[in-house]
Parts: structure tokens; C-alpha cells; sequence
């Protein structure tokens, strides 16, 4: 089975300054792979997906992700971050399990952004 | 309209009570899903319906069911419920083949108290 690790569970950055959320992936094909935010008191929403095209995947509000095989890794990144950025990120890859398609998704890291 | 519908939004029932969780997908999905979310836990796949037929029950106890009577449509019947499953509850759907790439779709979750 597909397992996803995110480093840290909290991550606080100032305002325009680099976000960088960690990901790490266990999988011996290659994987869908998918970042998703959560706002408070909403539901999860795509920010981006790599599906076996480019290796630098980019998705809404600024946000990119690459892949990198030989790390294992999906890392997301903004250069500027917002103060509206702040939310639960959660890291996630696809997994054929049981003949089924699913989701398997990481603990999610709370990312702060102080003014 | 939003693509994935959930009601109630917040539902508070005491531990002998019988209540349900309503799910309406208006994307033409195939597949539907229902997840927990707890504080501190990663998102626990409960259920999956593909094309109305249950595919997937992980685990779940008993005192939560499922029922898909159509495509568009997800319930989750509760009862007996104890205070340990107090989460948000997230229902999901997604296209299943034609280039299915795990990409899911959720609505903003029904919060669950149990006392």
C-alpha cells in the first residue's frame, strides 16, 4: 500500500517570505501525486496534481510542486506567501489497492503566516 | 451551486441517538466517498461507492452505514455513535476511468459532535 509522509505539522513563515511544505511519498510505480488545502471550517480543494507529465507541476494562488523520483519527494512551494495562504496542506497519492482507486493522504501541515 | 453538497453542516446527538449525514454531487461523478476527520489523525477513508455499488469498507464499525441510492446521492446513517466519533465527516467524489487520475472533489463536511 501507498503511504505519504509530511514533514512537520506545523510551518510558520512571514509574509512574503519562501514557503516550502514537505513531502515524501513510498511507492514502487510511478504515482499520482496531489496536494490539497484546507481552509477552516471547509472541505479539501486541489491545488495541483502531477500525473506523469512535466516533473514541475503548477497550481493555483502561486503554488508549484516538483517531482523528483529519486528522492521519493513532492515538495510544494510558493516564492511570496500571503497572509491568506494560511491553512492545512495535505499532501496525497493514488493508490490501486483492493481494485479500487483511492486516495491516501498524509497527517497535513498548518502552515502560519505572521504579518 | 457547489459541486459537492453536504447537510447538515453541524449535527450534535446524544450516544442513543439515530441520525444521518446527506452528501449530493452535481459534477456527474461516478464515484462517491465517505471520509473522517479527526484532530491530529490523518483523513481515514471510511467508503467507497463506484457506479452505486459499495467497492470499499474500511474496517468501519457498524454503527455507521452507508447507502448510495443513485449516483448523486451519499447518506450516512448513524447510530448508537460513541463520544470517539466526534470528527468532521468529508463526502468526495470523483470520475472513475477515462483516464481516472485519483483527483477527488469534496464538499465542505458535516461536523459531528457525539455526547
Amino acid at each position: 500500500a501507498q503511504s505519504v509522509t509530511q514533514l512537520g505539522s506545523h510551518v510558520s513563515v512571514s509574509e512574503g517570505a519562501l514557503v516550502l511544505l514537505r513531502c515524501n511519498y513510498s511507492s514502487s510505480v510511478p504515482p499520482y501525486l496531489f496536494w490539497y488545502v484546507q481552509y477552516p471550517n471547509q472541505g479539501l480543494q486541489l491545488l495541483l496534481k502531477y500525473t506523469s507529465a512535466a516533473t514541475l507541476v503548477k497550481g493555483i494562488n502561486g503554488f508549484e510542486a516538483e517531482f523528483k523520483k529519486s528522492e521519493t519527494s513532492f515538495h510544494l512551494t510558493k516564492p511570496s506567501a500571503h497572509m491568506s495562504d494560511a491553512a492545512e496542506y495535505f499532501c496525497a497519492v493514488s493508490d490501486r489497492e483492493g481494485g479500487s482507486e483511492k486516495l491516501v493522504f498524509g497527517k497535513g501541515t498548518k502552515l502560519t503566516v505572521n504579518p | 451551486e457547489t459541486g459537492v453538497t453536504q447537510t447538515p453542516r453541524h449535527l450534535v446527538m446524544g450516544m442513543t441517538n439515530k441520525k444521518s449525514l446527506k452528501c449530493e454531487q452535481h459534477l456527474g461523478h461516478n464515484a462517491m466517498y465517505w471520509y473522517k476527520q479527526s484532530a491530529k489523525k490523518p483523513l481515514e477513508l471510511m467508503f467507497v461507492y463506484s457506479l452505486e455499488e459499495r467497492v470499499e469498507n474500511n474496517s468501519v464499525p457498524s454503527r455507521f452505514s452507508p447507502e448510495c441510492p443513485n449516483s448523486s446521492h451519499l447518506f450516512l446513517h448513524l447510530h448508537t455513535l460513541q463520544p470517539e466519533d466526534s470528527a468532521l465527516y468529508l463526502c468526495a467524489s470523483s470520475q472513475e476511468g477515462q483516464g481516472f487520475a485519483g483527483e477527488l472533489f469534496f464538499g465542505e463536511g458535516s461536523r459531528l459532535t457525539v455526547l
